[in-house]
């Protein structure tokens, strides 16, 4: 079975900090990893992915992850925070051979303050 | 890009009635879909893999006669909420495997309120 915990419910960070939003997952075989942001009562929004390949992703909106197969983390970075970064972030994990189905992790909910 | 459309936003109903929730790709042909449900502060969990022309496969603990699936055309799957009760006051959100593009992509979720 496939699973991503995101240990911290919630990350405070002042506008202009470095942000970084933890994430490591379990799974069967090679990993795809996806980060996701969701803002009050819409869908997910992509951020970015991996694959295979380089393991720092670039993405959307200046975000960044990087892949450690060693310690299975894909944690979510961006070198400074805005305060429209504040949203709700998933982190969703799929196994190679698998029938294509997302786990996500439980969320993490980004503050971004001036 | 690939885009998914899934109407109503949100939606009102009355306690015992039924409520369809659309979920459309709109530039491209999904064979699988996926529909959602998230309660408030929490994560997704996966309701059902709707795949085109066959039987939806859903996930333990789901109940298949009270949300129906049907995706009978390659742009579009439906969830049915049958007999709504308040306990089934949720977001719902769909999303489509969306040939490599992004991998998923993601509806606009559905608020569902039953009175």
């Amino acid at each position: 079975a496939q699973s991503v915990a995101q240990p911290e419910d919630q990350v405070n960070v002042a506008e202009g900090n470095p942000l970084t939003v933890k994430c490591t997952y379990s799974v069967s075989g090679n990993p795809y990893l996806f980060w996701y942001v969701q803002y009050p009562n819409r869908g997910l929004q992509f951020l970015l992915k991996y694959i295979t390949g380089d393991n720092l992703v670039k993405g959307s909106y200046g975000f960044e992850a990087e892949f450690n197969k060693s310690q299975t983390s894909f944690h979510l970075k961006k070198p400074s925070a805005l305060v429209s970064d504040s949203a709700l972030y998933f982190c969703a994990v799929r196994g190679t051979g698998t029938a294509s189905k997302l786990t996500f992790g439980t969320g993490t909910r980004l503050q971004v303050t001036l | 890009g690939a885009v998914v459309s899934q109407h109503p936003s949100w939606v009102i109903c009355k306690s015992g009635t039924s409520v369809k929730i659309e979920c459309r790709s709109l530039d491209f042909q999904a064979t699988t879909m996926f529909w959602y449900r998230q309660f408030p502060k929490q994560s997704l969990m996966l309701m059902a893999t709707s795949n085109e022309g066959s039987k939806a496969t859903y996930e333990q603990g789901v109940e298949k006669d009270k949300f129906l699936i049907n995706h009978a055309s390659l742009t579009l799957s439906t969830l049915t909420v049958t007999s709504a009760h308040p306990e089934d006051s949720s977001f719902y959100i769909c999303s489509a495997k969306d040939g490599g593009f992004h991998g998923y992509t993601f509806g606009s979720g559905t608020r569902l309120t039953v009175v």
